[in-house]
């Protein structure tokens, strides 16, 4: 089945405490990307890799880091977590044509 | 960057009534992706609109794609509470060298569905 696998789904932690989200799809995919979702700001996109060790800041890329060593993972790095950060996480990813994006089902971070 | 406003922000809709939600491009759309969201969960595709006046359709879900109002609209036709949840739409940067790296999304609108 293809599919986009993030873990943990849910996570509390505490500020400073690094922390990795990671992020595996089966598909072959080139292009992999990382949303977060705010209330009231819809999904915000954090970095994109376009193929293994390619990577791009997307609109928010402050406080993260991500690293694309292999085709199917696309881990997200959290060095110094903030409160801020504390949101829903998305990691994505996307084929050719049609250019579907396929998403995985969310990380619910916490950061106290 | 592009933006997208999503139109309403929320809908609540008896069941079996019609509903449209739109999404408005403060730029020319290349590509114009809709997404189901059920509440906390991941994002679910529903279709992907990429001419100007394409129609598409997915069970009794209708989306237009209407380039020189740089806009599109969902359309649901005798709603169930199955279709509730948060819509989205995304759309993609101008077409670079690259292709299309970077997906845009509006800030959804939430359907409720009241029986």
């Amino acid at each position: 089945e293809a599919q986009v696998t993030q873990n943990p789904r849910y996570l509390i932690t505490v500020t400073g405490k690094k922390l990795t989200v990671t992020c595996s799809q089966n598909m072959n995919h080139e292009y992999m990307s990382w949303y977060r979702q705010d209330p009231g700001l819809g999904l915000r996109q954090i970095y994109y890799s376009m193929n293994v060790e390619v990577t791009d800041k997307g609109d928010v890329p402050e406080g993260y880091k991500v690293s694309r060593k292999e085709k199917r993972n696309f881990p997200l790095i959290l060095e110094s977590p903030s409160p801020n950060q504390t949101s829903l996480y998305f990691c994505a990813s996307r084929g050719g044509i049609p250019y579907e994006q396929y998403f995985g089902p969310g990380t619910r971070l916490t950061v106290t | 960057s592009q933006e997208l406003e999503q139109s309403p922000q929320s809908l609540i809709v008896q069941e079996g009534k019609n509903l449209t939600i739109n999404c408005t491009s403060s730029k020319t759309l290349y590509g114009l992706y809709w997404y189901k969201q059920k509440y906390g969960e991941g994002l679910i595709f529903l279709m992907m609109l990429q001419k100007g006046g394409e129609e598409k359709s997915h069970e009794k879900i209708t989306a237009k794609l209407d380039e020189k109002k740089q806009q599109s609209s969902l359309h649901i036709t005798a709603s169930q509470p199955s279709h509730a949840g948060i819509y989205l739409c995304g759309a993609d940067a101008p077409i670079s060298n690259f292709g299309n790296e970077k997906l845009t999304f509006g800030t959804g609108t939430r359907l409720t569905i009241i029986p």
